[in-house]
């Protein structure tokens, strides 16, 4: 069956450090895979997206990667503040079958 | 430029009760999404427009209808309403329904059926 992982629930780090986020993922080829951030009580909000055929993209202090191999994007934050804490998603297309499927999310938080 | 907006934010309805969410966008986007995001289940797609005049099932459309009354605007209406239906409801859109476009959301309905 068609499955996508976000490594955990939670993410507790420390300020100033590397946040990495996992996204696997099962039975899905995609070929674009998005990012978005979700606040308590607030819709989600876009942050990159990345096709198949590009290893790496970054904007700021964001970086994600896609492994179409392992099945696997990788999303880190580096240099993190307290501001980063939110919840982190990742979404995949469904080969056209249906417009963007979405993780369950992974939950930041970053310690001061 | 409001994005997208959804009413209301919150609502109570008693099981068998039915409701309209309405849901608009000011971004002359083409396509349009309804999702219901539930504790440990993340995001779920209902329905989705790619395009004014069409509609599609989602992942878990059953309860749902949806009617794409115009390029702006995508309303969800719950017939009879069941405990099962609580959730939040978000709106989003997308300049098309190509999976290279971003999806810009609203800030969501809350839902209570009892």
């Amino acid at each position: 069956s068609q499955k996508i992982e976000q490594n955990s629930e939670a993410l507790n780090i420390q300020e100033g450090k590397t946040a990495t986020l996992t996204c696997n993922y099962t039975n899905y080829s995609p070929a674009y895979l998005q990012w978005y951030r979700q606040d308590p009580g607030r819709g989600p909000v876009f942050l990159l997206l990345i096709r198949e055929n590009e290893k790496e993209k970054r904007k700021e202090r964001l970086k994600v990667t896609f492994d179409t191999t392992l099945k696997q994007s990788l999303f880190h934050i580096t240099a993190s503040q307290p501001a980063d804490s939110a919840t982190y998603l990742c979404a995949l297309d469904n080969s056209g079958n249906t417009p963007l499927v979405f993780g369950k999310g992974t939950r930041l938080s970053v310690i001061a | 430029n409001a994005g997208v907006t959804q009413t209301p934010k919150f609502q109570v309805l008693k099981t068998g009760q039915s409701m309209t969410l309405q849901c608009a966008q000011d971004m002359n986007h083409n396509s349009m999404y309804w999702y219901r995001q539930d504790p440990g289940m993340g995001l779920r797609l209902i329905y989705y427009s790619a395009s004014e005049g069409t509609t599609d099932k989602g992942e878990v459309p059953n309860g749902y209808n949806v009617s794409r009354l115009n390029k702006r605007e995508f309303s969800l209406r719950l017939e009879s309403a069941a405990p099962s239906q609580t959730s939040v409801y978000f709106c989003a859109s997308s300049e098309a329904s190509g999976l290279v476009y971003e999806q810009y959301f609203g800030p969501g309905t809350r839902l209570t059926v009892t």
